[in-house]
C-alpha cells in the first residue's frame, strides 16, 4: 500500500470555526509532513513530524496546530483562520526525515476555503 | 543562497513531440534530486529520483532525467508527449535536513 489518504477532500469554514484535517498512511513511514499550496505555486512546507515528534515548524501561525497521534496519523487543527489561508493542504510521508529518504508520497490534498 | 530554479514557467508542446523541462540547483554538495508531477487539484506524484550512480535515471510514464554535475542541472525529458502529460511539474532537492521545491513548470499539450 503506497497510498496517503486525506480527509475531507473539500472544506469550507468560517473564520470563527474550528475544524481538523486528517491524514493517514500505512507504509510504515516515520516522517510525515504538512504543506500549504496556493494556486500556481509550489507547496510550502508547514510542519514535519519525525518519529511522532514535531521536528520542523516553519514559523506557521498558531491558528494552525498539528498533531501526530501515532505513526500512521497526522492531523492539522484549524481555528480562527483568515481568508488568505484558503489553499490546498497537502500531507506527505517519507521513510525517514533524512536526505536519502526524502522520497515523499503525497496525499490528494484538502481544498480549504475560508469565508 | 540555496535555490532550485525552473526557468520555464509555462511550456506548450504538440502531442507526440519531445519534451525537456529544465531544473537548476545551487548547493555545495550533490543533493538528492526529484521530479514530481501534479495534475490539477491533485497531490504530487513522484516521477523519478537521483541519489547517486548512473546520471541518467528512468522514471514512470516514460520520463527520464539526466544529472549534470558540471551544469548543476537535472533536466526532465520525454521523447513523445501524450495529452495526459499536461500538468504542473516540480523539480525538488533534498539536502541536509531541508527539502526545496522549484517554482514549477506548467505543461500544455496541444493536439
Amino acid at each position: 500500500d503506497t497510498e496517503v489518504t486525506q480527509t475531507p477532500k473539500h472544506l469550507v469554514m468560517g473564520m470563527t470555526n474550528k475544524k481538523s484535517l486528517k491524514c493517514e498512511q500505512h507504509m510504515g513511514h516515520r516522517a510525515m509532513y504538512w504543506y500549504k499550496q496556493k494556486a500556481k505555486k509550489p507547496p510550502e512546507l508547514m510542519f514535519v513530524y519525525s518519529y511522532e515528534k514535531l521536528s520542523i515548524n516553519e514559523s506557521v501561525p498558531s491558528r494552525f496546530s498539528p498533531e501526530c497521534p501515532n505513526s500512521s496519523l497526522l492531523n492539522l487543527h484549524l481555528h480562527a483562520l483568515q481568508p488568505e489561508d484558503s489553499a490546498l493542504y497537502l500531507c506527505a510521508s517519507s521513510q525517514d526525515h533524512r536526505p536519502k529518504d526524502y522520497e515523499q508520497y503525497f496525499g490528494p490534498g484538502t481544498r480549504l476555503t475560508v469565508t | 543562497a540555496q535555490s532550485v530554479t525552473q526557468p520555464d514557467i509555462h511550456i506548450t508542446v504538440s502531442e507526440g513531440a519531445s519534451l525537456e523541462l529544465r531544473c537548476n540547483y545551487s548547493y555545495g554538495a550533490t543533493p538528492y534530486l526529484f521530479w514530481y508531477v501534479q495534475s490539477p487539484g491533485q497531490g504530487l506524484q513522484l516521477l523519478l529520483k537521483y541519489f547517486s550512480g548512473d546520471t541518467l535515471v528512468q522514471g514512470i510514464k516514460g520520463f527520464e532525467a539526466e544529472f549534470k554535475r558540471s551544469q548543476s542541472s537535472f533536466n526532465l525529458r520525454k521523447p513523445s508527449v501524450h495529452w495526459s502529460d499536461a500538468a504542473e511539474y516540480f523539480c525538488a532537492v533534498g539536502t541536509g535536513n531541508q527539502f526545496y521545491f522549484g517554482t514549477g513548470t506548467s505543461l500544455t499539450v496541444i493536439p
